[in-house]
């Protein structure tokens, strides 16, 4: 099993444009979740989805949109990407959101850079 | 909203010693307890999972505990090794919220 993966690993672009990252996970899990990662603060949630076809906003959303395509995918899109929104991007899945011991796991990450 | 509170920031031992790495939480209704590796420039690998109704876990060199009512947690990682070094994140998930609330974590290195 690959676990949780991500697309791109890496990423610059110019304030302005456009992109979403990727993520997919193979272990038949409900729930996926979209976190980013700043240097000196703990990693924040942007928007989660806690089944296929449902998703809500985390602590972070400003400047985000999501999709959970199926039940094995979640993509986060950058309308128009600010230099704030430079960042490492954390996709994680888990068998169910809240409500029981539910494990959370994390894909490799995406390094985006907004120039 | 919960916040998550990991001291000491960095933290240096030679390799063999036992080592404790504390983690605090401000609200007590935590549903669960997790720690977390990671290596630089990689994603979170999970260590340990503690539920709330449980006071430890075991793997290994590695034991976590949780006190909800002191707001406490702590990883306790026996006869450290090289290999053991990186930045160790604890997260809370909180009773009836979906996320996890994070740690901004401790870098761990062990001197060989």
């Amino acid at each position: 099993n690959a676990g949780v993966t991500q697309t791109p690993k890496f990423q610059v672009l110019k304030t302005g444009q456009s992109m979403t990252l990727q993520c997919a996970q193979d272990m038949n899990h409900n729930s996926m979740y979209w976190y980013r990662q700043d240097p000196g603060m703990g990693l924040r949630l942007i928007y989660y989805s806690a089944s296929e076809g449902t998703t809500d906003k985390g602590e972070v959303p400003n400047g985000y949109n999501v999709s959970r395509l199926n039940k094995r995918e979640f993509s986060l899109r950058l309308e128009s990407a600010a230099p704030s929104q430079t960042s490492v991007y954390f996709c994680a899945s888990s068998e169910a959101a809240g409500g029981g011991p539910y494990e959370q796991y994390f894909g490799p990450g995406t390094r985006l850079t907004v120039t | 909203k919960q916040e998550v509170t990991q001291i000491p920031a960095a933290l240096s031992v030679p390799e063999g010693e036992n080592l404790v790495l504390n983690c605090s939480f401000t609200d007590s209704a935590i549903y669960n307890l997790q720690w977390f590796r990671q290596d630089p420039g990689k994603g979170l690998t999970s260590l340990l999972l503690i539920q709330s109704s449980q006071r430890e876990q075991t793997s290994g060199r590695l034991n976590a505990s949780l006190d909800k009512s002191s707001g406490r947690s702590t990883l306790y990682i026996a006869a450290s090794q090289p290999g053991d070094s990186a930045t160790y994140l604890c997260a809370g998930l909180q009773t009836g919220a979906n996320n996890l609330f994070f740690g901004t974590g401790t870098r761990l290195t062990v001197i060989p």
